[in-house]
């Protein structure tokens, strides 16, 4: 069993709807939970970042943590066409320099 | 602003064929990262270095190795290049005690490596 689970899609959805993308991991000592966003042909770009359990807001995007069920989620209210990219969850029991243990990533398209 | 800058962007390489990708971080970050996404996989950790030490290792092969330099640009050297080789390699940088909470992590838009 991979440490972080994240279904792939891909996930087609109207422009304006909710999108909710999730992450179940394995791992109990991950503290630092991260969402970024990867376009294609480039490199991962840092969303969202939460310390252990709660949500944390920042304009349409909502990403929630909660470590008793090993599950996080991002939320992307009024969706538009320039979300379409790859969401990968990420994540580590350090806040130091430490490699992050990555999810599988899910494919968005957002359609106009 | 400047960001982490990877080459070469393509590479495409015969097998047995050995290959050197580079890594140069953002301007005052020590650490390096790199990472491995195979085609519609997610990016596995490699190596990753601080002031020029190997600080963590991941997955890397054997006939991969690495190291980084005096002025903090890393390189990344495989040798007895196979098909399963061909991926996209990312470099991350950051600044010490940044971390990913501090926004400090950033990745470079990778090297496309293709073995044939």
């Amino acid at each position: 069993q991979k440490e972080v689970e994240q279904d792939p899609g891909p996930l087609s959805v109207p422009e304006g709807a909710i999108v909710s993308l999730n992450c179940t991991y394995s791992n109990s000592a991950f503290q630092y939970f991260m969402w970024y966003r990867q376009y294609s042909r480039k490199g991962p770009e840092l969303l969202m970042y939460t310390y252990s359990s709660g949500n944390k807001e920042d304009g349409r995007f909502t990403a929630q943590v909660d470590k008793s069920s090993k599950y996080i989620s991002l939320f992307i209210r009024d969706s538009q066409p320039s979300d379409s990219a790859t969401y990968l969850c990420a994540m580590t029991s350090n806040s130091g320099n430490t490699p992050l243990v990555f999810g599988k990533g899910t494919r968005l398209s957002v359609i106009a | 602003a400047a960001g982490v800058i990877q080459s070469p962007r393509h590479l495409i390489k015969e097998k047995r064929e050995t290959a050197t990708l580079k890594c140069y971080p953002i301007p005052r970050h020590d650490t390096v990262y790199w990472y491995q996404q195979g085609p519609g996989q997610d990016p596995q950790f490699l190596i990753s270095f601080y002031e020029k030490m190997q600080s963590d290792k991941g997955s890397i092969p054997d006939r991969f190795s690495a190291q980084q330099f005096s002025d903090y640009h890393s390189e990344l050297n495989m040798s007895s290049l196979e098909l399963g080789d061909s991926a996209l390699y990312f470099c991350a940088s950051s600044a010490s005690g940044a971390g990913p909470l501090n926004y400090g992590y950033t990745f470079g838009s990778g090297t496309r490596l293709t073995v044939v």
